[in-house]
């Protein structure tokens, strides 16, 4: 299986401020229709998960501007530019190339 | 928007079974593949089973396959997971999702607890 290693387990951070979190697989996620799938999901306390971001970059409908995705290959970051309240929660990545589906372990952001 | 509901979820004794429903709505239900997706209480997310357009093909984690069948009904806009021979790792809450390779929408999860 793949294994997906997000970093950092905790992220505190100020309000307004960047934030970043680190995902990379065990493998490469380039699939053979040339589509690399990764996902980014975030999950607030008590509530299910909401995809931000598909395939590496694409912002999912109603997903702020603030948040944005990047890399290929292995390595993939997903960056707050300014963080806000709501953002606090637990952020997962998903690789969708090789069965089966797996996540990374989660990061939780929090404020300080 | 999109509206999945699950149910089914209960306390149950290990060996025990179990059928997982959700229902869809404000989308064509028949043209999309189906995944069902668990989170142990305070653990991340581990992707579970998945069926394709007309319930043809289905894919499991290693850990589910042979107790877990996924399934589906187009006809009344539902997916299922009949879990059989219940074991204490398996309580979770367990959410179905739109989507391949992709899980663009979910639902509110419903929880299993395996205990006696």
């Amino acid at each position: 299986d793949v294994v997906m290693t997000q970093s950092p387990l905790s992220l505190p951070v100020t309000l307004g401020q960047p934030a970043s979190i680190s995902c990379r697989s065990s493998q490469s996620l380039v699939y053979s229709d040339g589509n690399t799938y990764l996902s980014w999901f975030h999950q607030r306390p008590g509530q299910s998960p909401r995809r931000l971001i598909d395939t590496v970059s694409n912002r999912d409908s109603g997903v702020p501007d603030r948040f944005s995705g990047s890399g290929s290959g292995t390595d993939f970051t997903l960056k707050i530019s300014r963080v806000e309240a709501e953002d606090v929660g637990v952020y997962y990545c998903m690789q969708g190339t090789h069965w089966p589906l797996t996540f990374g372990g989660g990061t939780k952001v929090e404020i300080k | 928007e999109v509206h999945l509901v699950e149910s089914g979820g209960v306390l149950v004794q290990p060996g025990g079974s179990l059928r997982l429903s959700c229902v869809a709505s404000k989308f064509i239900f028949g043209n999309y593949w189906m995944t069902w997706v668990r989170q142990a209480p305070g653990k991340g997310l581990e992707w579970v089973a998945n069926i394709n357009l007309d319930g043809s093909e289905k894919k499991y984690v290693d850990s589910v396959k042979g107790r877990f069948t996924i399934s589906r009904d187009n006809a009344k806009n539902s997916l299922f997971l009949q879990i059989k021979s219940l074991r204490a790792e398996d309580t979770a809450v367990y959410y179905c999702a739109r989507g391949y390779r992709w899980l663009e929408y979910w639902g509110q999860g419903t929880l299993v607890t395996v205990s006696s």
